[in-house]
């Protein structure tokens, strides 16, 4: 199976600006999870979608969105770019394995605010 | 904040010898699953490892887990200079409301030197 794809890899936008990331899982996976590592916060969830509904949101300001369509690709959208949002956004795509979830990451998007 | 704790924060090794490292988390969970990551690349999936489970295999790979310690370790056993990375555990909470929120921790830095 093709693994997870993230578009565009390369990302540098100027504040003030808008963005959005694209994902596609593994095929198969219905749940979609979007992650933000920069080094001084590490690996923080930003949300998770699984048949277009959005189940679980981490603790971002409302310029962080997303959406999932019905083939289970999934888009992130970051409005009004700050400094602070460089970072490398990471895409997770998941299946259950018992009470939990396997997760299977992109190899990201990494985006520059200038 | 992150949920979990990895020791040490940087080991280097020479090629051949084992390495260890060592993650403890603090909530019950469903699973425990180890990343590496290759220079602020996409996170590779190594292994996961269930509540259930004590121990497990994978190739170079071992992993044992101590809910009543809460904590885990990743043995790589004769590494290599490709093993050169950052490492991280995950953990997804028991509860059944975590869906698809993986809660990482800050990660160990492997130097394996030829």
């Amino acid at each position: 199976k093709a693994g997870v794809t993230q578009t565009p890899r390369y990302l540098i936008k100027t504040r003030g600006q808008q963005v959005t990331l694209s994902c596609s899982p593994i095929s198969g996976h219905r749940s979609v999870s979007w992650y933000q590592q920069t080094p001084g916060q590490g690996l923080q969830f930003l949300f998770e979608y699984f048949s277009e509904t959005q189940r679980n949101k981490g603790n971002f300001p409302g310029r962080f969105s997303g959406r999932q369509f019905s083939n289970s690709r999934s888009e992130m959208n970051v409005s009004t770019l700050e400094l602070g949002d460089s970072a490398l956004y990471l895409c997770a795509s998941s299946f259950r394995v018992g009470q939990g979830y396997e997760q299977y990451f992109g190899p990201g998007t990494r985006l520059t605010v200038t | 904040s992150q949920q979990g704790e990895e020791d040490p924060q940087a080991l280097s090794i020479q090629e051949g010898e084992n390495a260890t490292m060592n993650c403890s988390y603090k909530t019950s969970i469903n699973n425990l699953q180890w990343y590496r990551q290759n220079s602020g690349r996409g996170l590779v999936h190594l292994i996961l490892i269930r509540s259930n489970e004590r121990e497990k295999h994978s190739g170079r790979l071992r992993v044992t887990l101590d809910t009543s310690k809460k904590s885990s370790s990743l043995l790589i056993t004769a590494s290599r200079a490709a093993d050169t990375a950052s490492y991280f555990c995950a953990t997804d909470p028991d509860g059944g409301t975590s869906y698809g929120k993986l809660t990482f921790g800050q990660g160990t830095i492997l130097t394996v030197h030829p």
